[in-house]
């Protein structure tokens, strides 16, 4: 079947501008994650949803982030008044409950 | 804030050897997992190993645990040039659902 997909894969945008990123997750999967990685380093956890709930955010970084997943399915990441500093790979997983998670390709935000 | 470390951040071995690469952690944890990246994109999940669990194998792949040294080890047998990317050990903090990575170990396979 089909894997997490995210789209854009790419997108350049300029400092303190409004993005949404985009996760479409494992059909049947009621765990979705976010995830960002910056260059040369391991992911790290964003927030954390079961189901339309985000079950724990503590990763967000600051108020300018924030995700939906409204029907349970598609999540958005959206991130006000980028700054240079928020350029990195995001990274969108799925599971089932807790179990193993499958990783989307990415999205390559990149603020100028 | 990471609790994995990768040892060594880079390795380069020649296509048929064995490729090994540790990982250390803080706190307790649940299970350990290890994942394969590559060209900086999407996650790949190759082995899980729960902290009750000290070896665990799967194809070319085997993968230790000591809890007691807060350590894993995977090592990969008979490397392939298909192996080269970056691999990443991610920490599972009692059932806490949330992922803690590691910098990552970058394996390159030469021909």
């Amino acid at each position: 079947g089909a894997g997490v997909s995210q789209t854009p894969s790419n997108k350049v945008t300029e400092k303190g501008k409004y993005v949404e990123l985009r996760c479409d997750p494992i059909s049947g999967h009621t765990a979705l994650y976010w995830y960002r990685q910056s260059l040369g380093q391991g992911p790290e956890f964003l927030i954390y949803f079961q189901g339309t709930g985000a079950a724990d955010d503590s990763g967000l970084p600051n108020d300018r982030f924030f995700a939906v997943r409204p029907e349970g399915s598609v999540s958005t990441l959206k991130i006000q008044r980028t700054e240079r500093g928020d350029s990195a790979v995001y990274l969108c997983a799925s599971s089932r409950d807790r179990g193993e998670q499958f990783f989307g390709p990415g999205t390559r935000l990149t603020v100028l | 804030s990471q609790q994995g470390e990768e040892d060594p951040q880079a390795l380069s071995i020649q296509e048929g050897e064995n490729a090994t690469m540790n990982c250390s952690y803080k706190t307790s944890i649940n299970n350990l997992q290890w994942y394969r990246q590559n060209s900086g994109r999407g996650l790949v999940h190759l082995i899980l190993i729960r902290s009750n669990e000290r070896e665990k194998h799967s194809g070319r792949l085997r993968v230790t645990l000591d809890t007691s040294k807060k350590s894993s080890s995977l090592l990969i047998t008979a490397s392939r040039a298909a192996d080269t990317a970056s691999y990443f050990c991610a920490t599972d903090v009692s059932s806490d659902y949330k992922l803690s990575f590691g910098a990552g170990t970058t394996v390159t396979v030469r021909a």
